[in-house]
């Protein structure tokens, strides 16, 4: 079975930084695209950035760019999502999210941008 | 940034079908935009419904089909369920951009 486990996140001042890291199982991780989706309360899902199998493309979400940095280890079957400079709009669940037939969820962690 | 739009909101019948649409302001949908829809029930995270138009997962009900109709991306429930009663958005790739449809809340009544 396809396997999404979600760390990191948290809570953090506007302007801070936090990692999110995801460990895949279950599928071929090393051949998909992989990508990050957030959900702010009572929103929809936004897409936030993807990364293809070899980590040579990425592509980001215009309000993140040069402040987020993907990143993907396959050797690690991992994805991470580096955040910095964090603003109170960030705040969400974010999710490791898979592609094509194995496009299964993570269960999410919660980032919280507040003063 | 495309933007995708959903029907805000669609009632159904059980036992009845009901076709939710999502379409891009960028013009007709195709396969290359690799539709996705996704389902959301109240508490849960979203869960993955279609991929690339029209394949299933395992855990789709057989009831659930997608496809392409008038230039937009369509998921199709024939034979509603109450337990089918929740939140439905859908997906494109645009040149590796990703964006979401803005949801459809589908009520069974």
């Amino acid at each position: 079975d396809v396997r999404l486990v979600e760390s990191g996140g948290g809570l953090v001042q506007p302007g801070g930084s936090l990692r999110l890291s995801c460990v895949a199982s279950g599928f071929p991780f090393n051949n998909y695209w992989m990508q990050w989706v957030r959900q702010a309360p009572g929103k929809g899902p936004e897409w936030v950035a993807t990364a293809n199998p070899d980590g040579s493309e990425k592509y980001y979400l215009d309000s993140v760019k040069g402040r987020f940095t993907l990143s993907r280890d396959n050797g690690e079957r991992s994805l991470n999502l580096q955040m910095r400079s964090l603003r109170v709009e960030d705040t969400a669940v974010y999710y490791c999210v898979g592609t094509g037939r194995y496009a299964s969820w993570g269960q999410g962690r919660p980032v919280t941008v507040s003063s | 940034q495309p933007v995708v739009t959903q029907e805000p909101s669609l009632t159904v019948s059980p036992g009845g079908t009901v076709t939710l649409t999502c379409g891009s302001s960028t013009g007709a949908v195709t396969d290359g935009h690799y539709p996705y829809w996704f389902q959301q029930k109240p508490g849960q995270a979203p869960r993955t419904l279609i991929y690339d138009t029209r394949n299933k997962f395992s855990w789709t009900p057989a009831r659930f089909s997608g496809s392409l109709l008038g230039g937009k991306a369509a998921l199709t429930l024939s034979g509603a369920q109450p337990e089918d009663e929740g939140d439905y958005y859908c997906s494109f790739a645009f040149n590796g951009i990703g964006v979401f449809g803005g949801g459809t809340k589908l009520t069974v009544l």
